[in-house]
């Protein structure tokens, strides 16, 4: 069975510009999360979908974030204009839509660097 | 205050030796409680759940004190494959919410 897949593995990007970072859950995975480590910090959670639906987007920073699951399949989270304080490493997790213990499961992550 | 908190190390061991990771969490209500390990560059993966009763996956021990809000995993017979980071990791379970909160990670290296 595939894992949950990230592209790019790496974005460089100059201030001010967009990037786009695409998530394919698990197939069959209902719940879509966004987490972001961002340098000699923990990982955190930026916002959760139950198919096509914000279920909470709580951990989302500011505005300038845009997360979408179109059709309840794969999500795309688009940061536009992008900081330099946006450079992390960007996961993405899946999990079953009734999952005895919330396990999720987790992308290869896509590295952004703004510059 | 941060919602999970570990002791980041490093903790430096020679094969064989046993170690012990600790970590503290802030919600009382937290219902789902795991340690993730994730390698250098890596995405994190599970290593295992932690239950009320404590768990055990071969040299692996795990245990939760809810009382205490205390998590612990204990690695005995250490191999150099061990070597990695890990990750406390508290959920909210609740019907609709599924975040995860991180601890920031606990770096062992097993040395030969």
């Amino acid at each position: 069975e595939a894992g949950v897949t990230q592209f790019p593995s790496h974005s460089v990007i100059e201030k001010g510009q967009t990037v786009t970072l695409r998530c394919d859950p698990i197939s069959g995975h209902d719940n879509l999360y966004w987490y972001r480590r961002v340098m000699g910090k923990e990982i955190k959670f930026l916002l959760h979908f139950v198919k096509e639906s914000k279920q909470d987007e709580s951990g989302m920073p500011n505005n300038r974030f845009l997360a979408e699951r179109t059709g309840g399949t794969y999500s795309t989270l688009k940061v536009q204009p992008a900081e330099l304080e946006d450079s992390g490493v960007y996961f993405c997790a899946s999990s079953q839509r009734r999952t005895a213990n919330n396990e999720q499961f987790f992308g290869p992550g896509t590295r952004l660097t703004v510059l | 205050r941060k919602e999970v908190e570990q002791d980041p190390g490093p903790f430096n061991v020679p094969e064989g030796a046993t170690v012990a990771f600790n970590c503290t969490y802030s919600n009382s209500a937290s219902q789902s409680f795991f340690w993730y390990r994730q390698d250098c560059r890596k995405e994190p993966k599970l290593l295992m759940s932690v239950y009320s009763s404590g768990n055990e996956d071969g040299r692996f021990t795990a245990q939760l004190n809810r009382a205490s809000q205390y998590i612990s995993l204990l690695i005995r017979d250490s191999k150099l494959s061990d070597s990695a980071t890990y990750l406390c990791v508290v959920g909210d379970r609740g019907s609709t919410l599924g975040r995860l909160y991180f601890g920031r990670g606990t770096q062992l290296t097993v040395w030969p």
